[in-house]
Parts: C-alpha cells; structure tokens; sequence
C-alpha cells in the first residue's frame, strides 16, 4: 500500500520559517507535489519534485531525497495568510495519474 | 486566469438517492479526475478519465459510482444509491497531460451531505 506521513499540526511566527515535512513508501515513485488548502476550499498546487534536491519558488522551497522517502515544504517570511494545511502527495508511477495524499499539515500562523 | 468549476456547491441528499455531479475541467486538460474528502480526513483519488473512458479507479469507486463526459465540456460523477458514509467534499481536478510534472488543477468542490 502507499503510506505518506505529516505532522498533524504545526504552529510558527509571523516572519519566521518553517519546515513541513513528509515521508514516503510507495511501491514506485513517479514525483512529489505539494499542495495548499485552506478550510473548506480546493488544494492549490505549491511545487512539484522528481530528482533529488531543492525547488525554490518565491517565499516556498521544496526538497526532495527520493533514497530516503523523504520531502519537506519550506516557507519563508511567513504571514498571517499562510495559515493552511499543507498536502504532500505523491504520484506513484509512471503513466499513472492519480496522486496519493497524507493527511496534511495544519499551520497556524501567530502574529 | 483559467479554472476548474464544479456545481452545486452543496448538495443534500436523502441516502438511496441517486446524485450527480458536474464540473467544467479547464478547457485544454485532457485528463479529468475526481477525488473525494472526509470531514477532517486526508483527500482521496476515486477515479481518473482521458479519451472518453476511465483510465485508472480506486477501491472506493464501486459499482454504484459512474463517470461521464456527455458533452465537450462536462464531465460527472454519478453516485447511484447513496450511503451516509458517503457524505464528503468531492474535488474534480484537470490535467494538461498525465507526465510526471503535469500539475492537477482542483475545483472549487461540492459537499455532498446524505441524511
């Protein structure tokens, strides 16, 4: 089966950084995606990984280690919009669509 | 900047009903997808859809779920005879192609409630 793992809840500063981390066994791997939802609406995507290292975009960098089954969102400057939950999810082979979610990170911004 | 619609916004049901729901994928995509979320749960993949028949379906997607693309636009997701446990948001998403980059678009989502 496919197992993907998020902290439940994490809580940052306004201004500060933090890293969103997430863990993986799938039975192949095709790429990773991160995923912004705020309550009640529709995921938007954040950054996409296939080779290892790091994706900058912005304030939002992405890392991927594909030998460790291993990724995590970080965000800079944080603001008081940021608050979310963040989704990794993971598509596990090639040709096929459909991308496998964790449960999500839930991040309360603090003034 | 072009997006994945879907209506209604809220449906309310009463269980044995049929329900249908509707979206408009972003006009290029090729590939349709629904998935669906639990109250407080993780989202899930039901099934995915390209050149008019699906092309991959979850354990969830039984024989009481359907899909159809009945024009250039539309596409839906039946549920013939609803259960509670059905109750959930249901996300339809897009894609431009199916490589390994190609982001999904998400809509907006339809709460489905079945009492």
């Amino acid at each position: 089966g496919q197992n993907i793992d998020q902290p439940t809840e994490m809580t940052a500063t306004e201004g500060a950084i933090v890293q969103i981390n997430c863990t993986y066994q799938t039975s192949g791997f095709n790429g990773l995606f991160w995923y912004q939802q705020h309550a009640g609406e529709a995921p938007t995507f954040l950054s996409y990984n296939v080779l290892d290292g790091l994706e900058e975009k912005g304030r939002f960098s992405s890392f991927l280690s594909r030998s460790k089954g291993y990724s995590y969102l970080l965000l800079k400057e944080l603001q008081m919009k940021d608050s979310a939950s963040y989704l990794c999810a993971v598509r596990d082979q090639a040709g096929a669509n459909n991308l496998f979610f964790g449960t999500g990170t839930r991040l309360t911004v603090i003034p | 900047e072009p997006e994945v619609t879907q209506t209604p916004s809220h449906q309310v049901t009463q269980m044995g009903q049929e329900v249908i729901l509707r979206c408009v994928p972003i006009s290029n995509h090729l590939y349709f997808y629904w998935y669906r979320q639990i109250l407080g749960q993780k989202v899930e993949f039901l099934v995915s859809f390209y050149n008019n028949e699906i092309s991959e379906k979850s354990e969830i997607f039984d024989d009481q779920f359907s899909v159809e693309r009945p024009d250039g636009s539309n596409f839906t997701l039946k549920i013939r005879s609803t259960k509670l446990e059905d109750s959930a948001m249901y996300f339809c998403a897009s894609s431009e192609g199916q490589l390994s980059y190609n982001e999904q678009f998400f809509g907006p989502g339809t709460r489905l409630t079945v009492l």
